[in-house]
């Protein structure tokens, strides 16, 4: 079965600090995955994909992913935290199985917490 | 949220009553879906759709019913037969194929 897993309910970092948010996923083919942020009583917004290429995917805001096909991985990351990168992160792969409809399979989501 | 409206942005539903939830996207995307998201919890796909006049169940479709009328439109509706409808709908569109945007959410509160 297809599954998306975001190890971490939550994640504290100071402001100025490197942050890493974890996305693992498990897929029987060459995975698409994708990073989303969700601020307070918003719908979520797209951040950066992976389809196929370089393994550093960079995206919104200074955010960056990197694709490790061997340790079936594509976490996200930022040099340097902001205290308004606080929100709701979601890791979601896309579902092979769905044919054309670019189903989405979304994991858990990891809370962010930047500290000044 | 790029050029995805939800309508009404909160929602009180009665005990027993239909409520529909508008979802309207100008950016020409074939696909469209209806997400649920409760507190503390991921997205769960309630349906989806591809083409005017077609659309399928996602994992969470009792309760819950869509039209596909026009290309733009997706309305979503909850209906008396779905016992707990308390939760932040999302509405999403893409290309086929592509990234997923979505709407900004509609609050849905039953009283």
């Amino acid at each position: 079965a297809q599954s998306v897993a975001q190890p971490e309910d939550q994640v504290n970092v100071a402001e100025g600090n490197p942050l890493t948010v974890k996305c693992t996923y498990s897929v029987s083919g060459n995975p698409y995955l994708f990073w989303y942020v969700q601020y307070p009583n918003r719908g979520l917004q797209f951040l950066l994909k992976y389809i196929t290429g370089d393994n550093l995917v960079k995206g919104s805001y200074g955010f960056e992913a990197e694709f490790n096909k061997s340790q079936t991985s594509f976490h996200l990351k930022k040099p340097s935290a902001l205290v308004s990168d606080s929100a709701l992160y979601f890791c979601a792969v896309r579902d092979l199985f769905s044919g054309g409809y670019n189903k989405l399979i979304f994991g858990a989501g990891t809370r962010l917490a930047v500290h000044p | 949220d790029g050029g995805i409206t939800q309508s009404p942005k909160y929602l009180f539903r009665k005990e027993g009553q239909n409520v529909t939830l508008s979802c309207e996207q100008n950016l020409n995307h074939d696909a469209m879906y209806w997400y649920r998201q409760d507190p503390g919890q991921g997205l769960r796909l309630i349906y989806y759709s591809q083409i005017v006049n077609d659309f399928q169940k996602g994992d969470i479709a009792e309760g819950y019913s869509v039209s596909r009328e026009k290309k733009e439109s997706f309305p979503l509706t909850v209906t008396s037969a779905q016992k707990n409808p308390t939760a932040f709908y999302l509405c999403a569109s893409s290309v086929v194929g592509n990234e997923q945007f979505f709407g900004p959410g509609t609050r849905l509160t039953v009283l």
